[in-house]
């Protein structure tokens, strides 16, 4: 079957860094997505990921191995309004998305 | 402001009732999804529309009827719901169906609780 794992829960501590994983297995792979989900409002596009290596989007940077089905989304200088819901989905090989149960986390002062 | 819009925001219902979700998107694009989002599950997708045709549907229940009058506008049809189909409902559109690079704009969602 096809399978997205992330963590549920993380905390972090304003001005840190955090490191969000995702690891996924699929009956191929067309792209790898981010999401922000705040609580109660829609979920927004953060990165897009295909080949492999890291890109970079200010404060957020999305990582790509393909070799081991593995992103993880980097935030820097967090902020109180980075507390969120993060979503990671894989495109597989039938350019059908594979979501994951998504990470909330949980910035602290 | 996501360029879609769903409405009602929030839905009570008994099981025997019969409502309607509604979805618009102002994006110019051509196709439009329906999701169920439960608690710590992933987004569960339910209908693909794909230039008003539908493309996908994900073995949903027939109480759960989808109709795409034209690109921009998404309706959910529900009838008879059971109590497990509480959830938040999110609509989502993208520029076109089956490219994998193009990202998905969502709604904020209609959070639906049967009695």
């Amino acid at each position: 079957g096809q399978n997205i794992d992330q963590p549920t829960e993380m905390t972090a501590t304003e001005g840190a860094i955090v490191q969000i994983n995702c690891t996924y297995q699929t009956s191929g792979f067309n792209g790898l997505f981010w999401y922000q989900q705040h609580a109660g409002e829609a979920p927004t596009f953060l990165s897009y990921n295909v080949l492999d290596g890291l890109e970079e989007k200010g404060r957020f940077s999305s990582f790509l191995s393909r070799s081991k089905g593995y992103s993880y989304l980097l935030l820097k200088e967090l902020q109180m309004k980075d507390s969120a819901s993060y979503l990671c989905a894989v495109t597989d090989s039938n350019y059908q998305l594979i979501w994951g149960a998504g990470t909330k986390l949980i910035i602290k002062p | 402001e996501t360029g879609v819009t769903q409405t009602p925001r929030h839905l009570v219902m008994g099981m025997t009732n019969k409502k309607s979700l509604k979805c618009e998107q102002h994006l110019g694009h051509n196709a439009m999804y329906w999701y169920k989002q439960s608690a710590k599950k992933p987004l569960e997708l339910m209908f693909v529309y794909n230039f008003k045709e539908q493309t996908e549907n994900n073995s949903v229940p027939s109480r759960f009827s989808p109709e795409c009058p034209n690109s921009s506008h998404l309706f959910l049809h529900l009838h008879t719901l059971q109590p497990e189909d509480s959830a938040l409902y999110l609509c989502a559109s993208s520029q076109e169906g089956g490219q994998g690079h193009q990202p998905q704009h969502f709604g904020d969602g209609t959070r639906l609780s049967i009695l």
